[in-house]
């Protein structure tokens, strides 16, 4: 039990699919976060919530809609994707945002064909 | 954006070896982080490090927050093959009020020497 909680592990979708990935923490926290992890690129934040709303949109594409509809559920709708944005998703939650000791999910490995 | 220069890349632990590896950035950092992603997983936080010149230790890790905030370094010492994986470091940055962000390095990966 990680406290983060992220599913589904592994996701294959075409381009023209829309799915979503969920995220879910046991901690307590009032902010979470969606990373993305690709191959040889540090960890790239795209979008962060604090108590429910979203302070911040790291410029990531429309293709892309974060929902956070309540303080421990977060998730990551995705529609029409292009190959570029197979990567590991990662979901992380903090006890407040200005807190910094982030604690991730175990990923949601995405693969667009 | 801000950056974060970790080093080294790569490097290859025999059992039993110390191993050391740091993140310097051009920026001053509130917070220096560190953790450790095995493959398929998420990174795990390993240590958090809060005020300059700070020491801590983790059994057998320990990191410590250099005194300019714009550098830490994590040592490993006496390395067991468990210890392989791909560690980070990660700086948090206060732009005042509740904002802030974690930046990431780019990650040392630690394999087994052949």
């Amino acid at each position: 039990e990680t406290g983060v909680t992220q599913t589904p592990r592994h996701l294959v979708m075409g381009m023209t699919n829309k799915k979503s990935l969920k995220c879910e923490q046991h901690l307590g926290h009032n902010a979470m976060y969606w990373y993305k992890q690709s191959a040889k690129k540090p960890l790239e934040l795209m979008f962060v919530y604090n108590f429910k709303e979203q302070t911040e949109n790291n410029s990531v594409p429309s293709r892309f809609s974060p929902e956070c509809p309540n303080s421990s559920h977060l998730f990551l709708h995705l529609h029409t994707l292009q190959p570029e944005d197979s990567a590991l998703y990662l979901c992380a939650s903090s006890q407040e945002r200005k807190n910094t000791e982030a604690f991730f999910g175990q990923g949601t490995r995405l693969t667009v064909v | 954006g801000q950056q974060l220069n970790q080093s080294p890349q790569s490097m290859f632990i025999q059992e039993g070896e110390d191993v050391s590896m740091n993140c310097t950035s051009s920026s001053i950092f509130n917070t220096w982080l560190w953790y450790k992603q095995d493959p398929g997983e998420g990174p795990v936080l390993l240590i958090a490090l809060y005020k300059a010149g700070e020491l801590t230790s983790n059994g057998r890790l320990t990191a410590q927050f250099g005194i300019t905030r714009k550098d830490s370094f994590l040592n490993i010492s006496a390395s067991i093959p468990s210890d392989v994986g791909i560690y980070f470091c990660a700086g948090f940055m206060n732009y005042g009020g509740s904002q802030g962000n974690l930046i990431f390095g780019k990650g040392t990966k630690l394999s087994v020497k052949p």
